[in-house]
C-alpha cells in the first residue's frame, strides 16, 4: 500500500528566509504533484513531476523528485507572506489514484 | 475557461436527514473524481468516473452515499441519512484523461457540510 508522508507538518517562518519541504512516499511512483490550498478555498495545483531528477520552479516555489529515494522537496526562495497557504503532495498509486499527504501549513511572518 | 464548479458551497442538516452535492467538470475533462476532505488532512477519494462509468468506487461507504453522472458531464453526490461524522468539504475534481502525460486533477471550490 503506497503511504506518502509530509514534513514539516507545520511551519512558520520569516520573510526572506528560505525553507525546505519534504514528502516521501513508501512505493515506486512515477508521478508527483505539489497543490497549493489557502484556507476555506480548493485545490490549485502549482507542479507535475513525472522523472527522476525532474525539477520545475514557479517564482519562489521550486519542486524536485528523486525516485529513486523516492522523495520529493518543494524549496521556497526568500520566502513572502503570499505564499503562507497548506501543500500538498500527491503520489500517483496507479490506475490514476492519488495518494495524498497530510499537507504542511506554512505561515509566513512579515 | 471556466473551472470546476460546485453547489452549494455550504450546507447544515440535521442528523439522518438526506443532502445532495452536484458537481459540473471542465468542460471535455472525461473523468470526475469526488473527494472528501477533513479539516487538517490531505483529499481522500470516493469515487472516480470515466465519462458515466464509475471506475474506482471501493472508498465509496455505499450504505449511505450515492453517486452518478448520467450523461458523462455533471455529476451528483447523495448522502443518505447524513451522519455526525459525515461532516466535512466535499470536493470535486476533473482531469482531461486526453492521452497527455500530466493528467493534472483540477478542483472545484468544494461544498462545506455540517451535520447537526
Amino acid at each position: 500500500e503506497l503511504k506518502v508522508e509530509q514534513n514539516p507538518l507545520f511551519l512558520s517562518m520569516q520573510e526572506g528566509k528560505n525553507y525546505t519541504i519534504y514528502c516521501n512516499y513508501s512505493t515506486t511512483s512515477d508521478r508527483l504533484y505539489w497543490y497549493r490550498q489557502d484556507p476555506g478555498k480548493s485545490l490549485e495545483s502549482l507542479f507535475v513531476l513525472l522523472s527522476n531528477g525532474a525539477v520545475k520552479q514557479e517564482g519562489r516555489l521550486m519542486a524536485s523528485l528523486d525516485t529513486k529515494a523516492r522523495l520529493s522537496t518543494l524549496h521556497i526562495t526568500a520566502a513572502v507572506h503570499d505564499l503562507s497557504a497548506t501543500y500538498f503532495c500527491a503520489v500517483d498509486g496507479g490506475n490514476y489514484q492519488l495518494i495524498w499527504g497530510a499537507g504542511t501549513k506554512l505561515i509566513i511572518k512579515p | 475557461e471556466a473551472g470546476v464548479v460546485q453547489s452549494p458551497r455550504y450546507k447544515i442538516i440535521e442528523k439522518k436527514q438526506p443532502v445532495a452535492f452536484w458537481c459540473n467538470p471542465i468542460s471535455g475533462h472525461n473523468t470526475l473524481y469526488w473527494y472528501l476532505q477533513n479539516l487538517g488532512q490531505g483529499p481522500e477519494l470516493l469515487i472516480r468516473y470515466e465519462n458515466e462509468e464509475a471506475v474506482d468506487d471501493s472508498q465509496l461507504p455505499k450504505d449511505r452515499f450515492s453517486a452518478e453522472r448520467l450523461k458523462g458531464v455533471d455529476s451528483t453526490l447523495k448522502i443518505q441519512p447524513a451522519e455526525l461524522g459525515d461532516s466535512a468539504v466535499y470536493l470535486c475534481a476533473s482531469s482531461p484523461r486526453d492521452g497527455g502525460t500530466t493528467d493534472t486533477q483540477y478542483f472545484g471550490p468544494g461544498t462545506r457540510l455540517t451535520v447537526l
